[in-house]
């Protein structure tokens, strides 16, 4: 069965560009969340979708981010314009169901540079 | 609030040794679920075990067991007869019955098996 699906796997950028992270969830999973992992703050959920309605947005970091769910099977996490600290891995995961303790499955993780 | 940690910041072994990472939780919840997940040095985070609150019972699957104990707020995780492969950082991580499906992770131990 495939997993979460993320792209793209490695990202470069340059500040002030715009950078588009791409997530498919796993087939049947109705929640979604991305994560972002860093050395000083470690794994924090960024944010949390529900049957495609964003539930909890309250880790985004600033208006410079914005998440959509157009889809049960895409989601996408944006940041413009890009700063450098905003180099971090970007993860998308996906659950079975919306009610806390369902396990939770990671995708492979993208990988930022903002230079 | 919820809290959890995990005090080894790095561990190394020699092949064949076992090793216990510890983790040690803090939430206001009777209900909750605990979790481990693996991040080889690929990067993606691997699910391990997912436990309620309410089921102490340890778990055994094949080099790695789970000791549970709520008295002392604990769910730490022995790989017995470690091997290479086992090479990894460790991430515990909570999730509470109330408010947004959400995990809150710990720092992560970052496991080292020596050949």
């Amino acid at each position: 069965d495939a997993g979460v699906i993320q792209s793209p796997r490695h990202e470069v950028t340059e500040m002030g560009q715009e950078v588009t992270l791409r997530c498919k969830p796993i087939s049947g999973h109705n929640s979604l969340f991305w994560y972002r992992q860093t050395m000083m703050r470690g794994l924090e959920l960024l944010i949390y979708f529900n049957n495609n309605v964003p539930i909890d947005d309250s880790g985004m970091p600033e208006d410079r981010f914005s998440a959509k769910m157009p889809n049960a099977s895409f989601s996408t996490l944006k940041i413009q314009p890009s700063e450098p600290r905003d180099s971090a891995v970007y993860f998308c995961a996906s659950s079975p169901q919306g009610f806390s303790g369902n396990t939770i499955y990671f995708g492979e993780g993208s990988w930022l540079t903002v230079v | 609030a919820q809290k959890v940690t995990q005090a080894q910041t790095e561990i190394s072994v020699v092949e064949k040794e076992d090793v216990t990472l510890d983790c040690v939780y803090e939430t206001r919840d009777t209900t909750y679920y605990l979790f481990w997940y693996k991040q080889p040095p690929s990067g993606e985070l691997v699910f391990l075990i997912r436990r309620n609150s309410f089921d102490e019972q340890n778990e055994i699957s094949g080099r790695y067991s789970w000791n549970f104990q709520k008295s002392t707020s604990s769910f730490n995780f022995t790989i017995t007869a470690s091997q290479v492969v086992d090479s990894a950082v460790y991430f515990c991580a909570l999730s509470e019955a109330t408010g947004a499906n959400n995990l809150f992770f710990g720092t992560g131990t970052r496991l080292t098996v020596i050949p």
